[in-house]
């Protein structure tokens, strides 16, 4: 049973370019959520995407968008990249109930801006 | 806002021995829920454990368990008999019911000593 798969594992832009993070959730699962890690700190909230809506967001400005298809996959865009914008972004995803029971993480994208 | 602290940014333990990690978060809601979770260096971040606010009862799952006290906002994980592989940065998460967003703490690097 394959769990949350991101792609790609590593990516390298030019600050000011735009980015395409890839997201597949748990079998069974329908709710996908992103989160953007910096180096040596916790996960922070980016959005989540249930039904091909954004149902939630954290507190990331427009250049963060998202997208969700009708087989649950996502997709995290990123435009104008900064330098600061350079961290590990996750994806998690759940079933029904939400986060109440825990979120299955993938592995992580990790994106330097340079 | 709900905020989460870990103020402890590095633990060692002895193989066999038992460690505990802290946690304390900030919520004027009643009901929420708390996990851990467990980041190793492939990244993907792992439940470990969680607990629900209003039950009483400390959440165990085989070697890890909680000291959940919610009258002062606490929530230390202690791993019993800790293993090498149980090396790996931890982070105490919150939720509540009316969010999908986990707020995370900024990590414990726990190391594993042979």
């Amino acid at each position: 049973d394959a769990g949350v798969t991101q792609s790609p594992t590593h990516l390298i832009k030019t600050r000011g370019q735009q980015v395409t993070l890839r997201c597949s959730p748990k079998s069974g699962h329908d709710t996908v959520s992103w989160y953007q890690q910096a180096l040596g700190q916790g996960p922070q909230f980016i959005f989540q995407y249930y039904e091909e809506e954004e149902r939630q967001r954290g507190n990331f400005p427009d250049r963060f968008s998202g997208h969700q298809f009708p087989n649950y996959s996502s997709e995290l865009n990123v435009n104008a990249l900064l330098l600061g914008d350079s961290a590990l972004y996750l994806c998690a995803s759940s079933g029904t109930g939400g986060g109440r029971y825990g979120y299955t993480f993938g592995s992580g994208t990790r994106l330097t801006v340079v | 806002a709900q905020t989460v602290t870990q103020s402890q940014p590095e633990m060692s333990v002895q193989e066999a021995e038992t460690v505990t990690l802290s946690c304390t978060y900030d919520t004027s809601e009643s009901d929420y829920y708390l996990f851990w979770y467990k980041q190793p260096p492939s990244r993907q971040m792992i439940l470990v454990i969680r607990q629900e606010a209003y039950k009483q009862q400390n959440a165990t799952e085989n070697r890890f368990s909680v000291n959940f006290q919610k009258a002062a906002k606490s929530f230390s994980l202690k791993i019993s008999d800790s293993q090498l592989g149980d090396a790996a940065m931890y982070f105490c998460a919150y939720s509540n019911p009316g969010t999908y967003k986990y707020i995370f703490g900024t990590g414990t690097r726990l190391k594993v000593l042979a």
